[in-house]
């Protein structure tokens, strides 16, 4: 069973710029998560993609965007980087989308260190 | 808008049992509790999840109070390696579901 993977591992950019990380789902999971985590903060919930649909958004402004592909695999864009987006973002998979309601299990990656200048 | 509160920061000794507390007084009929742990600023991992019964798995139990306004995540035995920030979260209704992260419990645990 392969476990939730992302990409790249750390990245710098530039106040103004664009970013995409990608995240790969664990293996039969049909829906990923995405989270914003701050330094010493816990993660905060950005959105959720079911079925290459968003089912599910955070109090996130819109220049954070996402896709999921037909395999499952999901990216996040974020547009007009701000230095307050320098965290760690997180990817979670999990089977169901919603379906299953609560009971859902998130699994999630090992995250992507964003620092912006 | 976190649902759920838990301490700062708690010590066990190395052996021994370490419980943790957390407060969801405002849960509703059809909302789990789940437990996380991070690491070194790893990805959380998974620990236990429940409803209203006590769960118990291979790394910790959960024991959820009747009226589920509580619950206490047991590591029964705690290793160096169980230091880390635990989480308890709940899992609302948003579209699909959505996940909300507290501060967390940052749990030392010493030789």
């Amino acid at each position: 069973e392969t476990g939730v993977t992302q990409s790249p591992t750390h990245l710098i950019k530039t106040r103004g710029q664009q970013v995409t990380l990608r995240c790969s789902s664990q293996s039969g999971h049909n829906t990923v998560s995405w989270y914003q985590q701050a330094l010493g903060q816990g993660p905060q919930f950005i959105f959720q993609y079911y079925r290459e649909e968003e089912n599910g958004r955070g109090n996130f402004p819109p220049r954070f965007s996402g896709l999921q592909f037909p395999n499952y695999s999901s990216e996040l864009n974020v547009n007009a980087l701000e230095l307050d987006d320098s965290a760690l973002y997180l990817c979670a998979s999990s089977l169901g989308g919603g379906d299953r309601g609560p009971q859902e299990t998130q699994y999630f990656g090992p995250g992507t260190r964003l620092l912006v200048l | 808008d976190a649902k759920t509160t838990q301490p700062p920061s708690m010590d066990c000794a190395e052996g021994r049992a370490a419980n943790l507390p957390c407060n969801h007084s405002t849960i509703s009929g059809n909302e789990y509790v789940y437990w996380y742990r991070q690491i070194h600023s790893q990805g959380p991992q998974y620990i236990i999840h429940g409803l209203k019964n006590n769960e118990t798995n291979e790394m910790a139990s959960l024991i959820i109070t009747e009226d589920r306004k509580s619950s206490t995540l047991i590591l029964p035995h705690a290793t160096l390696r169980d230091t880390a920030v635990y989480y308890c979260i709940v899992r609302v209704k948003a579209g699909g579901f959505k996940t909300i992260f507290g501060a967390g419990t940052r749990l030392f645990v010493k030789a």
